[in-house]
């Protein structure tokens, strides 16, 4: 299996802040990597597909970035609502997740 | 609007089985596969397995290959997901979802509820 590995597992952010989140591969998945948004309780949501591509309705603020092995998802201008965690799953083999990063109210 | 629904929390005693279903709505269900995750208290999802309700061809992950069993009716447009010899660390949260592949696509686009089993003697 590919094993993903984000980082960090964690963050304490306010609202506005720019946040960054990396995911890392454990070989190249060229851009087969997606974004989720899980809030407790709920299932996830797709925010990104093809490492770059914003989801139907997804706002703006969200991007992400990367292909091979290393991948980033940038929220700018955090807004209350996105307090949550963030996992990355790569599509390259049978699905396999990141462990989650959990974005916090500083 | 598409929807996928599934079937309420379950209490089980070690070695029972256990099937949860995924109702599906507002789209033909023959189009998409239908993934199996389960998500541990506090931790990451783990795939178990997918179903094609096409034919009802279905692959397992390794780990679950001995226990768990994938069908679906497309007479009501149902997946169900059933897993046997429980143990106390089957206790999670079990999710179906739609998978969708094309053109630079490769995601899971609509989620079940979630539901919750809970093993214990």
């Amino acid at each position: 299996d590919i094993q993903m590995t984000q980082s960090p597992s964690s963050l304490s952010a306010s609202v506005g802040d720019t946040v960054t989140i990396s995911c890392r591969a454990s070989q190249s998945i060229s851009n087969y990597l997606s974004w989720y948004q899980q809030k407790p309780g709920k299932a996830p949501k797709v925010l990104i597909y093809g490492a770059t591509s914003l989801h139907t309705a997804v706002p703006s603020r969200f991007s992400g970035s990367g292909s091979g092995t290393d991948f980033t998802l940038t929220i700018r201008g955090l807004q209350p609502e996105d307090f949550a965690t963030y996992f990355c799953q790569q599509g390259y083999s049978t699905p396999t997740f990141g462990q989650g990063t959990k974005v916090e109210i500083k | 609007q598409e929807h996928l629904v599934q079937s309420g929390s379950e209490v089980k005693s070690p070695g029972a089985s256990v099937k949860v279903s995924c109702k599906t709505s507002g789209y033909n269900f023959y189009d998409n596969y239908i993934y199996w995750f389960r998500q541990a208290p506090g931790q990451g999802l783990e795939w178990m397995g997918w179903v094609t309700p096409r034919n009802g061809g279905a692959n397992y992950a390794q780990k679950f290959r001995d226990r768990v069993t994938l069908t679906r009716d497309t007479a009501i447009s149902i997946a169900y997901m059933e897993l046997s010899g429980l143990k106390s660390d089957d206790t999670a949260v079990y999710y179906c979802a739609r998978y969708v592949l094309g053109v630079g696509k490769d995601y899971f686009d609509q989620w079940g509820q979630g539901t919750l089993v809970t093993v214990s003697s």
